[in-house]
């Protein structure tokens, strides 16, 4: 079955901190996206990565930083953590034929808490 | 801007009773995908739906395109406990190059 894993599900840090979340996929995508999710605000789309060592910002991309050094790995990178953004982040991928329009899988998320 | 708005935002009704939540776009997409998110988990895939018209049933879900793929929607029947959960349709853009967009969501909860 195909797998997108969260390194962590819950996370505290503090503000300031340089904050690392990892995403792992098994599925051999070539894309893989980068999410967060608030209430009433739904997905919003942080950084979306076609191959490796290839980027695209989203929507909401200040603040953040990623890295895609190999194709089944993108790390998302705060790289000096507020309080707001304290969120649901989501991992996901999909395949890359068709374009990044495909459905997507998704970890089941890291619940960040910056204090 | 594309957008995707969904109804009702929240659902709360009895076990075995029928609902059905809406997704609306002024856009028309090539497709659109439903999802299914559980507390405390990712957003799964539902179904995808490709033609105008097109209806697919999973189970107690029926899931329909409407005729000029701007909107969609899904119905479930006698609804079970099981069902509980954020909804979420996605909409593929006529552009191959763009990503598809998300709707905010219908939370739904069934009563036991």
């Amino acid at each position: 079955d195909v797998k997108v894993t969260q390194s962590s599900r819950y996370l505290v840090k503090r503000t300031g901190e340089k904050v690392f979340l990892e995403c792992v996929q098994d599925m051999d995508h070539e894309n893989m996206f980068w999410y967060r999710q608030d209430p009433g605000l739904g997905l919003r789309l942080i950084y979306f990565s076609y191959d490796v060592k290839m980027k695209e910002k989203g929507d909401i991309p200040e603040g953040y930083s990623v890295s895609r050094e190999k194709k089944e790995r993108f790390s998302l990178i705060l790289e000096s953590a507020s309080t707001n953004q304290t969120s649901m982040y989501l991992c996901a991928s999909s395949i890359l034929s068709g374009g990044p329009n495909q459905p997507q899988h998704f970890g089941d998320g890291t619940r960040l808490s910056i204090l | 801007t594309q957008l995707l708005e969904q109804s009702p935002q929240f659902l709360s009704i009895q076990e075995g009773e029928n609902l059905t939540v809406y997704c609306n776009s002024s856009s028309v997409f090539s497709s659109l995908q439903w999802y299914r998110q559980e507390p405390g988990e990712g957003p799964v895939l539902l179904v995808t739906v490709v033609t105008g018209g097109e209806v697919k049933k999973l189970k107690r879900l029926t899931f329909q395109f409407g005729d000029a793929r701007k909107d969609s929607s899904l119905h479930i029947t006698a609804a079970q406990p099981g069902d509980t959960g954020l909804y979420l349709c996605a909409g593929a853009s006529m552009n191959r190059d763009d990503k598809i967009i998300f709707g905010k969501g219908t939370r739904l909860h069934i009563l036991p």
